[in-house]
């Protein structure tokens, strides 16, 4: 199974940009990269999701390297409410097309 | 649009006892995935059902079971429960088996004593 290795933990201070990698060597071709995050005492919430080129939405921009073996999810103003743990997600390859592969995370603070 | 439904919000069995847990999908949405939860943990892949029937499963015994209905809504069933399926169970809905933009429930959790 593809997998991810994200740092466990991360800080920021309200209203700066956060910036939170995801190593994935393993990654195949026709991978998508996903991002969820999951704030207390909620189910997971989707983020973002990309192949190869940057992308981004209201709530965040995904940088992908080149070689695609690692991202970036770029949180561009912190509030309080973006405190959650983050969880960068490859689709499994070799089972159900369904299956998201959720590792830890990272638990990301903002501190006021 | 409503969101993902998942019911009951908490719940207390005895090892041994079955449990019937219940999702309604979102609006639009046909596929349903559920997942189970540990403290601290991310959360795991059961299985998944599409089109009523199962479409893959992660690495769960087979007492734990589903069914999805005409209407998408689903359940999870769990037979002779451990005390290591205390856990919290994720619902989650999509449009199609593929995977990006999964709607998730709140879960239910589930404690067994």
């Amino acid at each position: 199974d593809a997998k991810t290795t994200q740092p466990n933990s991360m800080e920021s201070n309200e209203e700066e940009p956060v910036h939170l990698p995801c190593n994935h060597s393993t990654i195949s071709g026709t991978d998508y990269i996903h991002w969820y995050r999951q704030l207390p005492s909620q189910g997971p919430e989707y983020v973002i999701h990309g192949l190869t080129s940057n992308v981004n939405n209201r709530m965040a921009s995904l940088a992908i390297a080149e070689d695609r073996k690692s991202s970036t999810l770029i949180l561009h103003r912190a509030t309080l409410r973006d405190a959650a743990v983050y969880y960068c997600i490859l689709r499994d390859p070799g089972g159900s097309q369904g299956n998201l592969i959720f590792g830890k995370g990272t638990k990301l603070s903002v501190k006021p | 649009e409503t969101g993902v439904t998942q019911s009951p919000t908490h719940l207390i069995k005895t090892r041994g006892q079955q449990v019937t847990l219940r999702c309604s999908s979102q609006s639009g949405h046909n596929t349903v995935s559920w997942y189970q939860q540990a403290l601290g943990q991310g959360p795991q892949f059961i299985f998944q059902y599409y089109r009523e029937e199962e479409n893959g499963r992660g690495n769960f015994p087979p007492r734990f079971s589903g069914l999805q209905f005409p209407n998408y809504s689903s359940e999870l069933n769990v037979n002779a429960l451990e005390l290591d399926d205390s856990a919290l169970y994720l619902c989650a809905s999509s449009f199609g088996v593929a995977g990006a933009g999964y709607t998730f429930g709140s879960g239910t959790r589930l404690t067994v004593v």
